[in-house]
């Protein structure tokens, strides 16, 4: 098993470009998640999935998008770029309850500039 | 809001000395996780603790979770440079659909 596997490792982008982020798992799990990470910073919830169909805004949503057309992938689309969104973004799926354990990729480090 | 604080939010010790990390919050959780991230990585599941009081080891890694479940701690014995790394808590909340519930993180520096 792959787990979570994420693409592009690195980009760099200019403002007010568009961008998708691909994140896909090999685990059949129904949760999904997309976190952004700051330097020195905690997890901060942009997205989540319940399954294929069903997604929901977290805590930092604007300036994001998502789709889930399947239990497989999950990607992270960024519209007009900003500075502020420079960070280190994760996706994430987990078991379900009451193990509740997420699986995280290797991570996208996202620069605006 | 639910909050969990950790603290200390950064720390740098000499190899082989103790040390305790801790995680609070005025919210009950159902069950709370510490996750391990190193550099360049994402986080990973060190251990989950289900019931008020429980304690669980892992080498020289102890976690304890609060009577009351509110509150966990990290203790580590003898520390190796191995055990660098930023270091999670995260509570599972019954009332937000089993999402977890991220602390801001302890940053772990062991020097050799």
């Amino acid at each position: 098993n792959a787990g979570v596997t994420q693409t592009p490792k690195f980009r760099i982008l200019k403002i007010g470009q568009s961008m998708t982020l691909q994140c896909a798992q090999d685990m059949n799990h129904n949760y999904m998640y997309w976190y952004r990470q700051d330097p020195g910073m905690g997890l901060k919830l942009i997205y989540y999935s319940v399954g294929a169909g069903i997604t929901d805004k977290g805590e930092v949503p604007n300036g994001y998008n998502v789709s889930r057309s399947t239990t497989e992938d999950f990607p992270l689309r960024l519209e007009l770029a900003a500075p502020s969104q420079t960070s280190v973004y994760f996706c994430a799926s987990r078991t379900d309850y009451p193990i509740n354990e997420q699986f995280f990729g290797p991570g996208t480090r996202l620069t605006v500039l | 809001t639910q909050l969990l604080e950790q603290s200390p939010q950064f720390l740098s010790i000499q190899e082989g000395e103790n040390l305790t990390v801790y995680c609070n919050s005025s919210s009950v959780f159902s069950s709370l996780q510490w996750y391990r991230q190193e550099p360049g990585e994402g986080p990973v599941l060190l251990v989950t603790v289900v019931t008020g009081g429980e304690v669980k080891k892992l080498k020289r890694l102890t976690f304890q979770f609060g009577d009351a479940r509110k509150d966990s701690s990290l203790h580590i014995t003898a520390a190796q440079p191995g055990d660098t790394g930023l270091y999670l808590c995260a509570g599972v909340h019954m009332d937000s659909n089993y999402q977890l519930i991220w602390g801001a993180g302890t940053k772990l520096i062991i020097k050799p």
